[in-house]
């Protein structure tokens, strides 16, 4: 059966600082993998989606993620956390069909 | 509006009442979408139409359940008897070609609680 599962309920960052969010994935067909925001009271917002061409992709507000087969993983990363970055982010994925599976979610909390 | 609007926003029923929550999606957007959202969860999936007609409705979790689209545009899903454990909030989205192939626009959802 196909999941997503990301590693950390709750991460905190200082302002300035890498953001990591870690997604990794089980498959039996090639994927597409998604990431999600949520800010509060909004819904939810694509930030970036992998469907098989570059492995490298990235994203709106200075996000990306990778990609890797080897690793069943698509980490999202962004190289300096601002505090609007707060929110929660949602790994999802699809395989062979229309229905978005999605992991339990991060919320990212950025320390000033 | 220009985005995915629910109604209500939110909803209170009791135990083994009938409910109905609303999703009109962008203008000129085909495929339309249900997923659930519980409590410290992500969201689940319920059922994908494509026009009028549901595509995939394998994420119902019982015959309580039920959604239609009859003029390609808004979607109303309807939940019959309800239970304490359908208490969440319930997302819709809608894309121009797909998810896959394009973008989901998702709603601000509808929260339901059941006591």
């Amino acid at each position: 059966a196909q999941s997503v599962t990301q590693l950390g309920s709750h991460v905190s960052v200082s302002e300035g600082a890498l953001v990591l969010l870690r997604c990794n994935y089980s498959s039996s067909v090639p994927p597409y993998l998604f990431w999600y925001v949520q800010y509060p009271n909004q819904g939810l917002q694509l930030l970036l989606k992998y469907t098989s061409a570059a492995t490298l992709v990235k994203g709106i507000n200075g996000f990306e993620a990778e990609f890797k087969k080897s690793e069943t993983s698509f980490h999202l990363t962004k190289p300096s956390a601002h505090m609007s970055d707060a929110a929660e982010y949602f790994c999802a994925g699809s395989f062979g069909n229309e229905k978005l599976t999605f992991g339990t979610g991060t919320r990212l909390t950025i320390i000033p | 509006g220009a985005g995915v609007s629910q109604t209500p926003s939110n909803k209170v029923t009791e135990k083994g009442k009938y409910v109905e929550l609303r999703c009109d999606p962008i203008s000129g957007h085909t495929a339309l979408y249900w997923y659930r959202q519980s409590l410290g969860q992500g969201p689940e999936f319920l059922i994908y139409f494509q026009g009028t007609g549901a595509a995939d409705d394998s994420g119902l979790p019982n015959d309580r359940f039920f959604a239609v689209r009859p003029e390609g545009s808004v979607s109303t899903l309807k939940i019959q008897r309800t239970e304490r454990g359908d208490s969440a909030v319930y997302l819709c989205a809608s894309s121009s070609t797909g998810q896959n192939t394009g973008e989901l626009f998702f709603g601000e959802g509808s929260r339901l609680t059941v006591l």
